[in-house]
């Protein structure tokens, strides 16, 4: 997972409070995708980001759940009032550069959220 | 969404061969891939094959895709206690930017 770095790992947050989840791209990468894995499923694409633009939300909740990426700085993932169904892991990746060829995605450590 | 299928669970004993099972359902599908994510670890990319390819061969890890059933294998040679993960399956399309996951096989290597 080098490259793609994303904190905290583990957030614990209380029900009705708002959670706040970073991701850096790698190096010269601007774009980034959210996906999240709920226990024992696989992984759930969410948004997909490029700076200062929001590309696809599609998979994004209607409601709490927002997205950005600005200029500077890393790609937040905010969960407004958070709910006991938000505990998952959530994940970011940076796609390759098709330009060179590599159409692979690199995926973040992750943050562990868990609502108590 | 389309769907991606994987069972859910296979056991090897260590020097055996794994091959885990993936289908898609999804016929637009430009590439396939292979993750391997091991407890409380993010994912890590193991191969992908583009889809007018039949095979890869990338060490211990063998790809076979069949266009015409849909249907993605990963075979892991001489399989080590070191490969117990689970393996997702993930396939793109050109309908949409994201990768769509299977919800993973959970392989166990036995001494």
């Amino acid at each position: 997972n080098a490259g793609v770095m994303q904190n905290p790992r583990h957030l614990v947050r209380r029900r009705g409070q708002e959670a706040r989840l970073r991701c850096s791209p790698m190096k010269g990468h601007s774009h980034v995708y959210w996906y999240r894995q709920l226990p024992e499923e696989g992984l759930k694409f969410m948004v997909y980001l490029q700076k200062e633009n929001i590309i696809d939300e599609s998979g994004m909740p209607k409601e709490r759940f927002s997205a950005e990426f600005p200029k500077e700085g890393p790609s937040i993932l905010r969960i407004q009032q958070v709910v006991r169904g938000d505990s998952a892991a959530y994940f970011c990746a940076s796609p390759g550069q098709e330009t060179t060829g590599d159409y692979g995605y690199t995926f973040g450590s992750g943050t562990r959220l868990t609502v108590v | 969404g389309e769907d991606v299928e994987q069972s859910l669970f296979l056991s090897v004993r260590e020097g055996d061969s794994s091959v885990i099972n993936c289908t898609y359902t999804d016929s637009s599908s430009t590439y396939l891939y292979w993750y391997k994510q091991e407890p409380g670890a993010g994912l890590q990319l193991l191969t992908y094959i583009f889809s007018n390819m039949d095979m890869k061969q990338d060490q211990r890890l063998t790809v076979l895709l069949n266009k015409k059933d849909k249907h993605l294998s990963l075979r892991i040679a001489d399989t080590q206690t070191g490969d117990s993960a689970i393996y997702f399956c993930a396939e793109s399309s050109n309908s949409g930017y994201a990768l769509n996951f299977g919800k993973g096989t959970s392989l166990l290597v036995t001494p």
